[in-house]
């Protein structure tokens, strides 16, 4: 079955670069079916979708409008995976971050999330 | 404020039907995906489409649209539904996705 492992530091300064990593099996990053997303959970913002990523014979990233200053979504086809970058982190990006599949076959829905990385921004 | 408006909580005796809803415009064009979290854990994907449910998700939940309201409805809630239950669609734009805020579902 599909699975996605997310790895990264759970802790990143203010006015640094969070930095995730989430690594796909039983699926393709590549999947012209698919896209592969990040989505992050605070208190105070509830669930809050960031951004994807996806193929259609050419790569496609999408960002929300609140994040879209400062995020990069990046596949990696050698490893299978695709990433988080989220740079100038404040306090307000401490959350819960997700990675999480949009298959076709789900009528647009996130059938498959990684565990979740809890990352702090804190000096 | 979320594009989706959903009830902060909600109780239902054991066995009994629970109704949850989520208000958007958007729902006049999409179809709500519904998503059960529990303490700790990632979202789980419990509806989608018109009334679609995942392998392994019990036939006690069903989904539904009318107007700008998506419901999910739980018909004989069991201990094990006490959980966050959020509505998820599209924004304005079509282009990008937003969840509603949750609705805690208290099983008594």
């Amino acid at each position: 079955q599909v699975q996605l492992q997310q790895s990264g530091p759970g802790l990143v300064k203010p006015s640094r670069t969070l930095s995730l990593t989430c690594a796909i099996s039983g699926d393709s990053v590549s999947s012209n079916s698919v896209t592969w997303n990040w989505i992050r959970q605070s208190p105070s913002r509830g669930l809050e979708w960031l951004g994807r990523t996806y193929y259609r014979s050419k790569w496609y990233n999408d960002y929300a409008p609140s994040v879209e200053s400062r995020i990069t979504i990046n596949p990696d086809t050698f490893k299978n995976q695709f990433s988080l970058q989220l740079t100038s982190v404040t306090l307000d990006d401490t959350a819960v971050y997700y990675c999480a599949r949009i298959s076709v076959a789900a009528d647009d829905s996130f059938d498959i999330w990684g565990q979740g990385t809890l990352v702090t921004v804190s000096s | 404020s979320s594009e989706l408006t959903q009830d902060p909580a909600v109780s239902v005796a054991l066995g009994q039907t629970v109704r949850i809803t989520c208000q958007g415009e958007s729902f006049r064009s999409y179809y709500a995906s519904w998503y059960q979290q529990k303490p700790g854990q990632a979202p789980v994907l419990v509806i989608h489409g018109k009334n679609s449910r995942p392998s392994g998700i019990p036939d006690r939940f069903s989904g539904s649209r009318s107007g700008n309201t998506a419901s999910l409805t739980i018909t004989g809630a069991q201990a094990e539904d006490e959980a966050d239950y959020y509505c998820k669609s599209r924004d304005s734009s079509g282009n990008h996705y937003v969840f509603g805020i949750g609705t805690k579902v208290t099983v008594l």
